[in-house]
């Protein structure tokens, strides 16, 4: 199993330009995510996808879409990039686990920089 | 809402010397509580979790204990590697299937 793939690795945009970031999962998971990494922030969630069709806003939403293709891919599209979305994004995924908690999986993250 | 504080880094330490980070959480009900590591230039991994109050989660020498009276989850390890040396988060889901709340992450540096 490849766990969770993210696409590209690295990316430099220039302001106002578009991208869409790719995530797939093969571990058959219901929910996924999609998370922003800044230094000394943390992990700020941006959108999740609780199940296949559905799609909700996190914390930091704004400049963001989403599509939950199916139930292994989960695209996040930046559609006119700012500075600001300079960051490194992960994506995770998670079954319901037989206890109930939410143990997530992780993409290796992609390196964006917004010149 | 829910929230996680966990202590500013970075922390170093010599290798064999004894680690603790800190984390205290903020939640409605019960929440589950986790401790994530991400080493350089990867993504996270779960290092340890637990699901109830008392529960201890454990993992490469790594030990916390889900404190519900003291809302925390300290993360401990009694002797590290120079090979700790990563990020680490404290993290807490209130609702199976949603999203996990981070803290900001301790930079742990460990010299020989």
């Amino acid at each position: 199993n490849a766990g969770v793939t993210q696409t590209p690795k690295f990316q430099v945009l220039k302001t106002g330009q578009s991208m869409t970031l790719q995530c797939a999962q093969d571990m058959n998971h219901n929910s996924m995510y999609w998370y922003r990494q800044d230094p000394g922030m943390g992990l700020r969630l941006i959108y999740y996808s609780a199940s296949e069709g559905t799609t909700d806003k996190g914390e930091v939403p704004n400049g963001y879409n989403v599509s939950r293709l199916n139930k292994r891919e989960f695209s996040l599209r930046l559609e006119s990039a700012a500075p600001s979305q300079t960051s490194v994004y992960f994506c995770a995924s998670s079954g319901q686990g037989v206890t109930g908690y939410n143990e997530q999986f992780f993409g290796p993250g992609t390196r964006l920089t917004v010149l | 809402g829910n929230s996680v504080t966990q202590m500013e880094g970075p922390v170093t330490l010599s290798e064999e010397a004894f680690l603790t980070i800190n984390c205290t959480y903020t939640a409605t009900g019960y929440p589950s509580l986790f401790w994530y590591v991400q080493y350089p230039g990867e993504g996270l991994q779960l290092l340890l979790k637990a699901t109830k109050a008392d529960d201890k989660g454990s993992n490469k020498g790594f030990e916390a204990t889900y404190r519900k009276e003291t809302t925390s989850f300290h993360l401990e390890k009694g002797s590290v590697q120079v090979s700790d040396s990563a990020v680490y988060f404290c993290a807490l889901s209130a609702n199976s299937g949603y999203a996990l709340n981070f803290g900001k992450g301790t930079s742990l540096l460990v010299t020989p």
